[in-house]
């Protein structure tokens, strides 16, 4: 079976450009969650989303944001971007069965570089 | 809020030495307790994980009993391999989030020398 897979793999951007990171999650599991991995740090949550509808969301800038599909992948976008912005961004999924138990299961990531 | 430590790295061993990371939690209630690592340019695997107290979870040869009373859940390996080198992460699930995003702690870089 398929994983979480992510694209693109790298990206290189400017300061104030916009990016689009893309996420398709596992078969079958209706939740996707974003997080953003600063070098050298764990990661840091970002959203969540499940059915389409953001479950939640961690202490970022409105510059970030995301959204579901009905075939429950997701984009994550990024406005102006920053140089601090630079980082590898996780996409996760889960069944979302269970509100608090789900295991979440992660894509290789995109990395993303601003100069 | 909630919260992961974990030791500081890196960690350096010999193979076939034993291996402990310790990890230690702050939340309320009762979060479920993950390892996760992460290879060289890759993104993060699940190692393990435990979801209520004195539960163990094992797979690789590795594991980590959840405590509840020490708030800790440890990893460990009997004897470890070069293949082992990789960034381990605890995480916690937050309760107090939407659904159980997951807080993680920063990481403890493991090398192993032949």
């Amino acid at each position: 079976d398929a994983g979480v897979t992510q694209s693109p793999t790298h990206l290189i951007k400017t300061r104030g450009q916009q990016v689009t990171l893309r996420c398709s999650p596992i078969s079958g599991h209706k939740s996707v969650s974003w997080y953003q991995q600063v070098l050298g740090q764990g990661p840091q949550f970002i959203f969540q989303y499940y059915e389409k509808e953001e479950r939640g969301r961690g202490n970022f800038p409105d510059r970030f944001s995301a959204r579901q599909f009905p075939n429950y992948s997701s984009e994550l976008n990024v406005n102006a971007l920053l140089l601090g912005d630079s980082a590898l961004y996780l996409c996760a999924s889960s069944l979302a069965r269970d509100r608090v138990q789900e295991t979440q299961y992660f894509g290789p990531g995109t990395r993303l570089l601003v100069l | 809020g909630n919260s992961v430590t974990q030791m500081e790295g890196p960690v350096t061993l010999s193979e076939e030495a034993f291996l402990t990371i310790n990890c230690t939690y702050t939340a309320t209630g009762y979060p479920s307790l993950f390892w996760y690592v992460q290879y060289p340019g890759e993104g993060l695997q699940l190692l393990l994980k435990a979801t209520k107290a004195d539960d163990k979870g094992s797979n690789k040869g590795f594991e980590a009993t959840y405590r509840k009373e020490t708030t800790s859940f440890h990893l460990e390996k009997g004897s470890v391999q070069v293949s082992d080198s990789a960034v381990y992460f605890c995480a916690l699930s937050d309760l107090g989030g939407s659904q159980g995003n997951l807080i993680f702690g920063k990481g403890t870089k493991l090398s192993v020398k032949p």
